[in-house]
């Protein structure tokens, strides 16, 4: 069975510094990978998408993700965090019609 | 573009009520809609796969009895959540998969469900 696994549930970054949040997967075949973004009191947005390919994807304000099938991951990775990162980041994984989200990781962002 | 709207946003129930959440798809053809509940604190959990002219599939821990969804057409489709109580409060989110983009799903904000 397909499964998401994000193993931070919290990470803090400074503003500008540089932001990594992991995602690994379990899928067999290849898998349609996704990440979103859920800002405070908000439903989702989609940040990028990750369709068979090019394993480096951009996304949306700044983001970036690299799809690994021998490590089973697709982290997020943004160069400089804005205080407006600050929000709850969902991991993805597409099996037919439906999406199997991780549990979530929860970015703080300090001054 | 391909839009999702759910509304309402919020709602308050008393326990053992029963309150309607919709779900509009605008610029595109919606031929599944997927139903999600986040609880508190907690991620986002499948309900129940509805597409059009085909049987509504139910995850574990959820029923039609509880949970009946309408989906009767490519724009449209609402669910109810019966007998409200306490466990069921969280934010309901609708995902519509369009019919010309595999894999991608466009969600709504969402209708968060209080229970008094």
């Amino acid at each position: 069975a397909q499964s998401v696994t994000q193993p931070d549930a919290r990470v803090t970054v400074s503003e500008g510094a540089s932001l990594q949040l992991r995602c690994k997967y379990s899928y067999f075949g290849t898998p349609y990978l996704f990440w979103y973004v859920q800002y405070p009191r908000q439903g989702l947005q989609l940040l990028l998408k990750y369709y068979p390919g090019d394993p480096v994807v951009q996304g949306v304000n700044g983001f970036e993700a690299e799809f690994s099938k021998s490590n089973s991951s697709f982290h997020l990775r943004k160069a400089s965090v804005h205080w407006s990162d600050w929000a709850v980041y969902f991991c993805a994984l597409s099996n037919y019609n439906v999406l199997y989200f991780g549990s979530g990781t929860k970015l703080t962002v300090e001054p | 573009g391909a839009l999702v709207y759910q509304y309402p946003r919020r709602t308050i129930c008393k326990s053992g009520t029963s309150m309607r959440m919709e779900c509009q798809a605008v610029g595109f053809q919606a031929t599944s809609v997927a139903w999600y509940r986040q609880s508190p604190q907690k991620t986002f959990e499948l309900i129940a796969l509805s597409t059009v002219n085909s049987a509504i599939k139910y995850e574990q821990n959820f029923t039609q009895e509880k949970f009946p969804i309408s989906h009767p057409n490519l724009s449209f489709s609402s669910m109810t959540v019966l007998n409200a109580y306490l466990e069921d409060r969280g934010l309901y989110l609708c995902g519509a998969r369009d019919r010309g983009r595999a894999e991608t799903l466009y969600f709504g904000s969402g209708t968060r469900l209080t229970v008094l």
